[in-house]
Order: structure tokens, then C-alpha cells, then sequence
């Protein structure tokens, strides 16, 4: 049974540049989150997909976007890259939101 | 408010019980939960505890929570060099029918000989 399976593992970005990160829920799972963890911090939530739309927003500016498929895979979109979006993103699923979350092991974006 | 609070640094003997602490803000929160993060990888799922629960044992693990002040633990038995890692303490919070977690910066576990 896969777990959560995130790509790419690493990346690296210049500033002004756009990214995308892809994320596959746990079989069974319906619910995507995303949250960005910056070195030595815990993650901060980003955003959550059901059905293909976003139901909750965490304080990130509108370069972050996100995608939800109908085979639950999901997409975070980052546009006009900072130096500051340098991070490991996270993806989390669940079976409905109320469930426990399962994570990724991350992708870890580095922008020069 | 959203805010979660945890000690950065535990040092402990190899076989000597750990004990992780929280402490959380909001009072919606519907469950709390503790993940565990080794280095280059992503968040384990450890354990996790509804809001209207005391203790939750599972195995080596012993949550406490005390909701009237906020707080939660994870007690680890016996505790092994392979429970070097950070931890992280997250509450869940409602919105509209939905949860996010809000997690703590995380408590580094160092077990020594």
C-alpha cells in the first residue's frame, strides 16, 4: 500500500521563476494539504483540496496555487520565486478532512 | 488565537523514559497529534488524541492531554537511539467543515549511551 509519493525530491529555482510540485494521496485518501516547512521551523499549512477545490487557505500570497485531480493528485504552483520560498513543501492526505493527515517525505525547492 | 508551543531540546539516556511537552492556544482544536521527523525525511504520524480524551496509550507511547490548560505530552518507555529525531506537536483546528494543522517548531530528542 503506497503511501503519500511526492516529485520531484529536489529542485532548484532562480528567483522569478515558477515551480510546480506534484503530490499522490495514500490510496484511499481524498484530501490534500500542502505546507511549506522552512529550515529549523515547524510546517506552516498552506492550503487544502476536497473534490477538486480548495477549502481552506492558510497566510500565503496569491503565487501560491494549487491544483486537485479527479484521481485525487494534486499540483502546488509557485510563481515569481523568492529567495524566501526556500523550503521543503509537504503534501499531506486523509480520508476527509477531519482524518489524520499522512505526509510526504517532501520536496525541497532551493532558489538562488 | 493559532499558536502551539514546545521546548526545542530533550537530551535523555538510552533506556531512560522521554517526555515531550506541548502547549496549544485554541480551545476548538478536535484533535492533537504528534508526528516524528528524522533528518531529509518527511513527517511519521506517531499518535494521535481527540480533544475529549485524557490519555492515549499506544505501545511505548503515552499522550496526556489536559485540556483545561492546554497542554500535552508524549511519554516514550525506554527510550532507543533510534528515537533520535524532532518532534512535532500539531493541533487540528475546524474551519467551516475542515481541519489544518498547526504544529509547533518542533523538539529535538538527542539519545546518548
Amino acid at each position: 500500500d503506497a503511501g503519500v509519493t511526492q516529485s520531484p525530491t529536489h529542485l532548484i529555482k532562480t528567483r522569478g521563476q515558477q515551480v510546480t510540485l506534484r503530490c499522490s494521496p495514500k490510496s484511499g485518501h481524498d484530501t490534500v494539504s500542502w505546507y511549506q516547512q522552512a529550515l529549523g521551523q515547524g510546517p506552516q499549512f498552506i492550503f487544502q483540496y476536497y473534490e477538486e477545490e480548495e477549502r481552506q487557505r492558510g497566510n500565503f500570497p496569491d503565487r501560491f496555487s494549487g491544483h486537485q485531480f479527479p484521481n485525487y493528485s494534486s499540483e502546488l504552483n509557485v510563481n515569481a520565486l523568492l529567495l524566501g520560498d526556500s523550503a521543503l513543501y509537504l503534501c499531506a492526505s486523509s480520508f476527509r478532512s477531519v482524518q489524520p493527515q499522512h505526509f510526504g517525505d517532501g520536496t525541497r525547492l532551493s532558489i538562488l | 488565537g493559532e499558536d502551539v508551543e514546545q521546548s526545542l531540546f530533550l537530551s535523555v539516556r538510552e533506556g531512560d523514559s522521554s517526555v515531550i511537552n506541548c502547549t496549544y492556544t485554541d480551545s476548538s482544536s478536535t484533535y492533537l497529534y504528534w508526528y516524528k521527523q528524522e533528518p531529509g525525511a518527511g513527517l511519521q504520524l506517531l499518535t494521535y488524541i481527540f480533544s475529549n480524551m485524557d490519555m492515549k496509550q499506544d505501545q511505548r507511547l503515552t499522550v496526556l492531554l489536559n485540556k483545561k490548560d492546554k497542554h500535552l505530552s508524549l511519554r516514550i518507555a525506554d527510550t532507543q537511539t533510534g528515537d533520535s529525531a524532532i518532534y512535532f506537536c500539531a493541533e487540528s483546528l475546524p474551519s467551516g467543515g475542515y481541519n489544518k494543522l498547526i504544529f509547533g517548531a518542533g523538539t529535538r530528542l538527542a539519545v546518548h549511551p
